[in-house]
């Protein structure tokens, strides 16, 4: 059964560091998202993306953040500059074109900042 | 603005009881209404849906939703539960947005089963 992956599973890096947190989506899917989890929250959505270009983004979604998918099946989300606030769990996820609009989510990536 | 909401915090079944989980919904058209679980340490898995129809939804194991119009509720249920049903369980709601869809979560139930 096609999965979303993502890579790393867990990534540590100083305050201030650049990171780029990677996803894999379902080949045939053409909408990809990232969502965060803090510690003990719940899931919040960062931001869509669609024919190369941000369709929605959140409040939290600033200048610090961008997606860029730079092949035909890597998904990417960059944090420039990261804070200790920015600690938490990262979910891509992706759907098809069928009106379903399920959305399937890859494993996570655990970012500490410290 | 979409917003979801689980008043159960913690919920402890004994092994074979029956579960039920609460969720309600607010969003001004038609929702389109999910359940998702999360073991700890893994991503989210997609139990069921509903976007509409059958207003009692089948998922994946064992477990079943029902959405109530009326009281803007989607509650998830499973007449006997199992150990391996431990975990957390998140409610959503998918917002249209122009045409592309967000979830907006609930703070999530965590389940906890005794033996």
């Amino acid at each position: 059964e096609p999965e979303v992956t993502q890579t790393p599973s867990h990534q540590v890096t100083q305050m201030g560091q650049e990171v780029i947190l990677r996803c894999v989506p379902i080949s045939n899917h053409l909408y990809f998202y990232w969502y965060r989890q803090i510690l003990g929250q719940k899931v919040e959505f960062l931001v869509s993306f669609y024919n190369n270009e941000i369709s929605e983004k959140s409040e939290i979604f600033d200048d610090q953040f961008s997606v860029e998918r730079p092949d035909g099946s890597n998904f990417t989300l960059k944090i420039r500059s990261t804070k200790l606030e920015d600690s938490a769990m990262y979910f891509c996820a992706s759907r098809g074109t069928g009106s379903s609009y399920e959305q399937y989510f890859g494993p996570g990536t655990r970012l500490t900042v410290t | 603005a979409q917003s979801v909401t689980q008043p159960d915090i913690h919920i402890t079944v004994s092994e074979g009881a029956s579960l039920e989980l609460r969720c309600n919904y607010s969003y001004g058209a038609t929702p389109y209404l999910f359940w998702y679980v999360q073991s700890p340490g893994q991503g989210l898995q997609l139990l069921l849906k509903y976007f509409s129809g059958d207003t009692l939804v089948q998922g994946i194991k064992g477990f079943e939703a029902e959405f109530k119009r009326s009281q803007s509720s989607f509650n998830l249920r499973k007449p006997s539960v199992h150990w391996s049903d431990a975990a957390e369980y998140f409610c959503a709601v998918g917002a249209l947005s122009s045409g592309f869809q967000k979830l907006v979560f609930g703070t999530g139930t965590r389940l906890l089963v005794s033996p």
